[in-house]
């Protein structure tokens, strides 16, 4: 079965220090997607990051960065000088297809509190 | 418009009320989907619309009736619901590709029930 965890529950950092979140997924599949979402107390999830299972090069944006290694089976995201307003719960998710539709596979989500 | 709205925010209601929530969205999606989220902890698919026909139902209790009036609107009827189905159900959308494209997430509608 198709399966995404994220073993970090929670994360307290001082702002301006960089947090890896890490992600580690099992697939039957060759051709898979994970994403990453982000999650404010307000309550919207909101799209980060999607990557394909041919594509493992890193990713950069701004103060994000994502690392994807296949052979592990891990897709980690790192904040870099993090700041107040990253403090959120973050979801890794694995796209699994269902009949004629797909749906997301979460993880158990990784809560990020970024102190001043 | 890269918005997927949800109405109401907030909603109580009592173990014999019925209600709906409703969740729109213009950004030409094909499939729309409704998520069941209780306090931490992530969100769980309960209902997959593609085309406007229900294509996934994760073998969600009668008491929660979905609807695709068209292919902007999603619906979630409520009745007789139970206290332990308080939670936050959030909406999405999507592109009903190949698992390639990302979700939509609405801001969720906080259910409260007594």
């Amino acid at each position: 079965a198709q399966k995404v965890t994220q073993a970090q529950t929670e994360i307290s950092v001082v702002e301006k220090e960089d947090v890896t979140l890490d992600c580690v997924y099992e697939t039957r599949d060759t051709t898979y997607y994970l994403f990453w979402y982000k999650q404010p107390p307000s309550g919207e999830l909101v799209f980060l990051i999607r990557r394909n299972s041919f594509d493992e090069q890193n990713e950069i944006s701004g103060r994000y960065s994502w690392n994807f290694q296949k052979s592990t089976s891990s897709f980690n995201f790192t904040i870099t000088a993090s700041q107040v307003v990253d403090s959120a719960v973050y979801f890794c998710a694995l796209s699994e297809a269902q009949d004629s539709s797909y749906k997301l596979i979460f993880g158990s989500g990784t809560r990020l509190l970024v102190r001043p | 418009d890269t918005e997927v709205t949800q109405t109401p925010k907030h909603l109580v209601m009592g173990m014999t009320n019925k209600k709906s929530l409703k969740c729109e969205q213009h950004m030409g999606h094909r499939a729309m989907y409704w998520y069941k989220q209780k306090a931490k902890k992530p969100p769980e698919l309960m209902f997959v619309y593609s085309y406007e026909k229900l294509s996934i139902n994760e073998s969600v209790p009668s008491r929660f009736s979905p609807e695709c009036p068209n292919s902007s609107l999603l619906n979630l009827h409520l009745h007789a619901l139970q206290p332990e189905d308080s939670a936050l159900y959030l909406c999405a959308s999507s592109h009903p590709g190949q698992g390639a494209d990302e979700q939509f997430f609405g801001p969720g509608t906080r259910l409260t029930v007594l």
